[in-house]
């Protein structure tokens, strides 16, 4: 167990649906990290929150909005699904400033059909 | 804006031998931080080593290290005596020092290990 934790593990949904991705940070971790992962593609980054603010936003589409909460969990909105949008979301934390990387969650799986 | 590139999309290695798997990447900035995950069928992502910019000397984790030539901007992973659990996906990371920033990745290398 990472310490971060990802809900729910996997999804299946139809086009056009609205989604919503669940995940928990680390325990005194204020930053998370959204990335999705297409099938065998790597990692690409979605939005980062530090502290219940939006800090950087990467290639998320505009049918995608996420937001962390005072207790610091985050959550990942996805509308307007497409059959694209299958893949793997990623959730990492970390502290503020670090030189140890992140701490991923173990994913969502999220299957449009 | 960094890139991270990986330009062996698949490698393979004997069991007991050693891999080398390269990554390179484009940046402006002097202070920043490397990293080598290891992606297995689990599809959990775990962290293999880490290297800082401002360290010349090459982070060493166990049967793990690195060769960081920051002059090259390279950093390469080597695995040595390698095992069957290491066959997975490797993906390169870089993060800026500067404030709190994001993770780039590479595209990743899936590594085989042939008993």
């Amino acid at each position: 167990d990472s310490g971060v934790t990802q809900t729910p593990k996997h999804l299946i949904t139809a086009t056009g649906q609205r989604v919503t991705l669940r995940c928990s940070p680390r325990s005194g971790d204020l930053s998370v990290y959204w990335y999705q992962q297409s099938l065998d593609q790597g990692l690409q980054f979605l939005i980062q929150y530090y502290n219940g603010e939006e800090r950087a936003k990467g290639n998320i589409l505009e049918r995608f909005s996420a937001q962390q909460f005072p207790d610091l969990h985050s959550e990942l909105n996805l509308s307007s699904l497409e059959l694209g949008d299958s893949a793997l979301y990623f959730c990492a934390s970390s502290v503020a400033t670090t030189n140890y990387g992140y701490t991923f969650g173990s994913g969502t799986r999220l299957t449009v059909v | 804006a960094q890139t991270v590139t990986q330009s062996q999309p698949e490698m393979s290695v004997q069991e007991a031998e050693t891999v080398t798997l390269s990554c390179t990447y484009d940046t402006s900035e002097s202070d920043y931080y490397l990293f080598w995950y290891k992606q297995p069928p689990s599809r959990q992502m775990i962290l293999v080593i880490r290297q800082e910019a401002y360290k010349q000397q090459n982070a060493t984790e166990n049967r793990f290290s690195v060769n960081f030539q920051k002059a090259a901007k390279s950093f390469s992973l080597k695995i040595s005596d390698s095992q069957l659990g290491d066959a997975a996906m490797y993906f390169c990371a870089y993060r800026s020092a500067q404030g709190n920033n994001d993770m780039r990745f590479g595209a990743g290398t899936r590594l085989t290990v042939k008993p």
